[in-house]
């Protein structure tokens, strides 16, 4: 079963320090992954989206790996802000005649001053 | 505001009554998602359409939930019979997908559901 896997469930961490969130995943054919960010009571935005090739992305603070190999992705946020806390979503997307996208739990991000 | 906008964005109602949202979708995005979000869980995906066309529906969407989409550009989701289990955040969100490519998905602000 194809499926996405999120951790930790939750974090809290100080604001101006790093953290890296974890997705690890089964599904298959991959096509591609992406990290959305949402905040409480809000829809999901985009963060970055990365296909087979690619194994690195940023976009500002957020820095996002991918090793297609071990089907894991990870999420670096560097120099954490209040405005970080969130819930991160992983999302993968398979090509099986189609797209279909399965979303991961999320990681729930607490930036403390 | 060009991007994906939902109404309603908040709806409480008692149990047994029948509720509609609906969605807009950016104009030029060909499909349309409808998702459904549980606290501290990821969105569900319930059904999508590619254009006027109803492609997939989930085995979440059931018999008391209908989606159409009739002119190929906004959305409605209608749930009959309310039940306690239906509150929720529904999401919508819209893409272009061209010759096969997949296109970013862009979601609406949700439209959150209490059943009392």
């Amino acid at each position: 079963k194809n499926q996405v896997e999120q951790s930790p469930q939750s974090l809290i961490i100080l604001e101006g320090k790093n953290c890296t969130l974890q997705c690890n995943y089964t599904v298959s054919p991959f096509s591609n992954l992406r990290w959305y960010k949402q905040d409480t009571g809000r829809g999901p935005v985009s963060l970055t989206i990365m296909t087979f090739s690619e194994n690195t992305k940023s976009n500002g603070r957020y820095t996002a790996t991918l090793d297609a190999d071990t089907k894991q992705s990870s999420l670096h946020i560097t120099a954490s802000q209040l405005s970080d806390s969130a819930s991160y979503i992983c999302v993968v997307s398979e090509f099986l005649g189609g797209f279909k996208t399965i979303f991961g739990a999320g990681t729930r991000l607490f930036v403390k001053a | 505001d060009t991007g994906v906008s939902q109404d309603p964005r908040h709806k409480i109602t008692k149990r047994g009554q029948n509720v509609t949202f609906r969605c807009d979708p950016i104009s030029e995005h060909n499909r349309l998602y409808w998702y459904r979000q549980t606290l501290g869980q990821g969105p569900e995906f319930l059904t999508y359409f590619q254009n006027e066309a109803q492609l997939e529906k989930s085995r979440l969407l059931s018999d008391r939930f209908s989606a159409e989409r009739p002119k190929g550009s906004f959305s409605t989701l209608e749930i009959q019979r309310t039940e306690q289990g239906d509150s929720a955040m529904y999401l919508c969100a819209s893409s272009l997908d061209l010759s096969g490519a997949e296109g970013e998905l862009f979601f609406g602000e949700g439209s959150r559901l209490t059943v009392l």
